[in-house]
């Protein structure tokens, strides 16, 4: 079974460029989070999604940042007119469940590293 | 609002030792989990250890093992037997009973020396 799997793996862009991140998640996994980590830091939880539910969109750190799921299965963040402050390693998780199951832990991609220039 | 502290930036062992790294976290709530999961340097966050908050018996998988002071909110990582595979990132995290967010602390990076 494949785990989560986040690409690109490395994304180089220009400062005011738009850029689309992807995360496919495990088969079955009805949530899927996204965090941010900068360079030396933990996790910033960005967005949550559960099912068909209205994503938690609460971490989300402006306006300039969106994402999108598609049912159960991909999801992709945006992030338009970058800036310098949003180069990191954006991790994708994916979990069984969001409630029925609260001890299950998430699952983690490899992470896209954005760098913005 | 639930926050996760680790106080440790940096730590380091001597391989076959046994080192403690230290997690508090502050809620209000009663129901709960917490978690430690590891990151090498290839970025990918691997589950250590999970605590349920109800259980007071302290979780143990293989050399890891965790001390869970409820009432202090105090929820250390134990690594026995280190290994240079051990040298990682390690964060802990908290996961409400009926929330989604997991709470992450900032890091505590862990070398291993031979």
């Amino acid at each position: 079974g494949a785990g989560v799997s986040q690409s690109p793996s490395n994304k180089v862009t220009e400062k005011g460029k738009d850029v689309e991140l992807r995360c496919d998640p495990i088969s079955g996994h009805t949530a899927l989070y996204w965090y941010r980590q900068r360079l030396g830091q933990g996790l910033e939880f960005l967005i949550y999604f559960q099912g068909n539910s209205a994503p938690d969109k609460s971490g989300l750190p402006s306006d300039r940042f969106s994402a999108e799921r598609t049912g159960e299965s991909v999801s992709t963040l945006t992030i338009q007119r970058t800036q310098q402050e949003d180069s990191a390693v954006y991790l994708c998780a994916s979990s069984p469940t969001g409630t029925a199951s609260v001890d299950q832990p998430q699952h983690f991609g490899d992470g896209t590293r954005l760098s913005i220039l | 609002a639930q926050t996760v502290t680790q106080s440790q930036p940096e730590m380091s062992v001597q391989e076959a030792e046994t080192v403690t790294l230290s997690c508090t976290y502050d809620t209000s709530e009663s129901d709960y989990y917490l978690f430690w999961y590891k990151q090498p340097p290839s970025r990918q966050m691997i589950l250590v250890i999970r605590q349920e908050a109800y259980k007071q018996q302290n979780a143990t998988e293989n050399r890891f093992s965790v001390n869970f002071q409820k009432a202090a909110k105090s929820f250390s990582l134990k690594i026995s037997d280190s290994q240079l595979g051990d040298a990682a990132m390690y964060f802990c995290a908290y996961r409400m009973n009926y929330g989604q967010n997991f709470v992450f602390g900032p890091g505590t990076r862990l070398s291993v020396l031979p």
